[in-house]
């Protein structure tokens, strides 16, 4: 059974702390993404790695940084969490190359910042 | 530049009745397209795809229709059912672009008993 799995459900803290959101895979795929969902805004890219310590931005990178040491491991940092940063965030992987591009997703974390 | 377009908010369907998503794109280098269903507090599960040299996949309730001239594609669901009752996204890929995926916005789909 493939697995993408989330640090965390559900996570509050306090504004300008340090924020670490960790997301683990083992179906050995190349791609890993941070996506956060807000209602009527879909599903919006932070951040985008496709092999171990590569990175892309995605649409909207700001406020965040991402770091991918070991490939099934793909960390979310929020430098210091703001409140518009309060969302649901959802790691998912998927293979690089080939037409099979399925990506599975984690569970989400919802974090809220007050 | 939103890539990926599902201009239906909502939609509201009677049980045993068809549900019909669309889905618009505009980069001509997507050759994979995906639907994922979405319930609250949960992460998106894949639901179907269908790759650029087709035009119908179908799976059970669920098929999904491409029309790459349009470009557009949609998702029906006959018959729908409660338990169909989400949120559904589409997404699409390009394995040029190393098949980083694209969502659009979402369409609350609400089916009523």
């Amino acid at each position: 059974d493939v697995k993408v799995t989330q640090s965390s459900r559900y996570l509050v803290k306090r504004t300008g702390e340090k924020v670490f959101l960790e997301c683990v895979q083992d179906m050995d795929h190349e791609n890993m993404f941070w996506y956060r969902q807000d209602p009527g805004l879909g599903l919006r890219l932070i951040y985008f790695s496709y092999d171990v310590k590569m990175k892309e931005k995605g649409d909207i990178p700001e406020g965040y940084s991402v770091s991918r040491e070991k490939k099934e491991r793909f960390s979310l940092i929020l430098e210091s969490a703001s409140t518009n940063q309060t969302s649901m965030y959802l790691c998912a992987s998927n293979f690089r190359q080939g037409m099979n591009t399925e990506a599975f997703f984690g569970q989400g974390t919802r974090l809220t910042v007050v | 530049d939103q890539q990926v377009k599902q201009n239906s908010p909502s939609l509201s369907v009677q049980e045993g009745r068809i549900s019909i998503l669309n889905c618009d794109y505009t980069n001509s280098m997507f050759d994979y397209f995906l639907w994922y269903k979405k319930y609250p507090a949960e992460g998106p599960t894949f639901l179907i795809s269908i790759s650029s040299i087709k035009d119908k996949n179908e799976d059970g309730r669920f098929t999904v229709f491409l029309n790459k001239s349009a470009k557009h594609l949609s998702l029906h669901i006959v018959p729908s059912q409660p338990g169909d009752s989400a949120v559904y996204f589409c997404a699409a890929s390009a394995g040029e672009y190393g098949n980083k995926l694209v969502f659009g916005a979402g369409t609350i789909l609400r089916v009523k008993s």
